[in-house]
């Protein structure tokens, strides 16, 4: 079976400060990964994906996620925080085509003056 | 940029009474699913469909709930008698069938049973 793990609901970060979102993934077979978006009242936005090709994937709004199988890790960056970035963010794993995917619990942005 | 649209956005029904969310998809993509989220939880996995008929369905997806394609652009989720329980947001995605294709998210239905 496979799961997501999001350590931290919650996180705070000033206005220009690195963002280190975590994910920790459990997969028996190669996974798919994802980081989606959600700002209040809204669907799911993909951030990116990572489906085997390179291990760092770059997304939209200045974020990048670096696949590590040996940590089992897919942890979301970005070097600047802005106001904007404030929303919740979703991991998630799926097998594929047609595969559901499997979310995390989700984390909390908060951005900072 | 094309988008998958969900209807209505809030759907306020009486417990007991049946309800059917309502999704169009991306037009060009094959593959059709529901998640649900209830307030303050992750979101889930209902339910997948492709060629007229469910890949996969979760514990959740019990024979209260159903889903079509009625025509080519429409996909929906149907559930005979709601339970107070079935309050969350419901959101509808879609894929291509290429194999390292994201899932597209709707911006979801809110349904509220009193």
């Amino acid at each position: 079976a496979q799961s997501v793990t999001q350590l931290g609901s919650h996180v705070s970060v000033s206005e220009g400060a690195l963002v280190l979102l975590r994910c920790n993934y459990s997969s028996s077979v190669p996974p798919y990964l994802f980081w989606y978006v959600q700002y209040p009242n809204q669907g799911l936005q993909l951030l990116l994906k990572y489906t085997s090709a390179a291990t760092l994937v770059k997304g939209i709004n200045g974020f990048e996620a670096e696949f590590k199988k040996s940590e089992t890790s897919f942890h979301l960056t970005k070097p600047s925080a802005h106001m904007s970035d404030a929303a919740e963010y979703f991991c998630a794993v799926s097998f594929g085509t047609a595969s559901k995917l499997t979310f995390g619990t989700g984390t909390r942005l908060q951005v900072t003056l | 940029e094309p988008e998958v649209t969900q209807t209505p956005s809030h759907q306020v029904t009486q417990m007991g009474q049946e309800v059917i969310l309502r999704c169009v998809p991306i037009s060009n993509h094959l593959y059709f699913y529901w998640y649900r989220q209830i307030l303050g939880q992750k979101v889930e996995f209902l339910v997948s469909f492709y060629n007229n008929e469910i890949s996969e369905k979760s514990e959740i997806f019990d024979d209260q709930f159903s889903v079509e394609r009625p025509d080519g652009s429409n996909f929906t989720l149907k559930i005979r008698s709601t339970k107070l329980e079935d309050s969350a947001m419901y959101f509808c995605a879609s894929s291509d069938r290429e194999e390292d294709q994201p899932q597209h998210f709707g911006d979801g239905t809110r349904l509220s049973i009193l």
